[in-house]
């Protein structure tokens, strides 16, 4: 989707490896967003940044930290994987009045 | 807690068969609610965004509503390419967050 850039696409890892999911939006938001989507869960909020520099806990932040590196830029890691992460991961910018424009997701198998 | 449910969650539609999806709410005080197309394997595309009740708004074969409760899209002489899942999710006034329903997922048979 145009102005939400996610990488990697798609991802294996085995239980307790680490990994960070990149975002980047080039439409000069103040605010991202990360996401998880699960079978009969729908999209469900991990975490946010409202402003560069600032971050907040979503619906289910637990085994997540996030980092907001610049204006653009805002990274999702898993510390240690366990098999209950693995999911569909969205990134979406941005707040406000204005409608979310979401990433393509990343395809997240932890084994 | 803001609230969405959505129902039905499966439609299978015959083309050209109209019908209508249904977004129920609950939220201290609606700022937004929004629509979405979601494709497998993408990310959701927003379609609309309704403020207030009474609102109502078009994109070809789309038509969204708004009531204080609930709000419909109405797919009128829907085809193929229409098969999609739709998300509804709403913002309520003082929060930055959207929450989002399940989805409905429309399956439109030539």
């Amino acid at each position: 989707n145009a102005g939400v850039t996610q990488t990697p696409k798609f991802q294996v890892l085995k239980t307790g490896q680490s990994m960070t999911l990149q975002c980047a939006q080039d439409m000069n938001h103040n605010s991202m967003y990360w996401y998880r989507q699960d079978p009969g869960m729908g999209l469900r909020l991990i975490y946010y940044s409202a402003s560069e520099g600032t971050t907040d806990k979503g619906e289910v932040p637990n085994g997540y930290n996030v980092s907001r590196l610049n204006k653009r830029e805002f990274s999702l890691r898993l510390e240690s994987a366990a098999p209950s992460q693995t999911s569909v991961y969205f990134c979406a910018s941005p707040g406000g009045d204005q409608p979310q424009h979401f990433g393509d997701g990343t395809r997240l198998s932890i084994l | 807690e803001d609230q969405v449910t959505q129902s039905p969650e499966a439609l299978r539609l015959q083309e050209g068969e109209s019908s209508s999806l249904n977004c129920s709410y609950t939220v201290s005080g609606l700022r937004g609610l929004f629509w979405y197309r979601q494709d497998p394997g993408k990310g959701p595309e927003f379609l609309f965004t309704l403020y207030s009740a009474g609102e109502e708004k078009e994109k070809e074969r789309l038509k969204a509503t708004l009531t204080k409760k609930e709000s419909f899209l109405h797919i009128t002489a829907p085809k193929p390419e229409d098969s999609a899942t739709y998300l509804c999710a709403v913002r309520s006034y003082g929060n930055n967050r959207l929450a989002f329903g399940k989805g409905n997922q429309v399956v439109v048979i030539p």
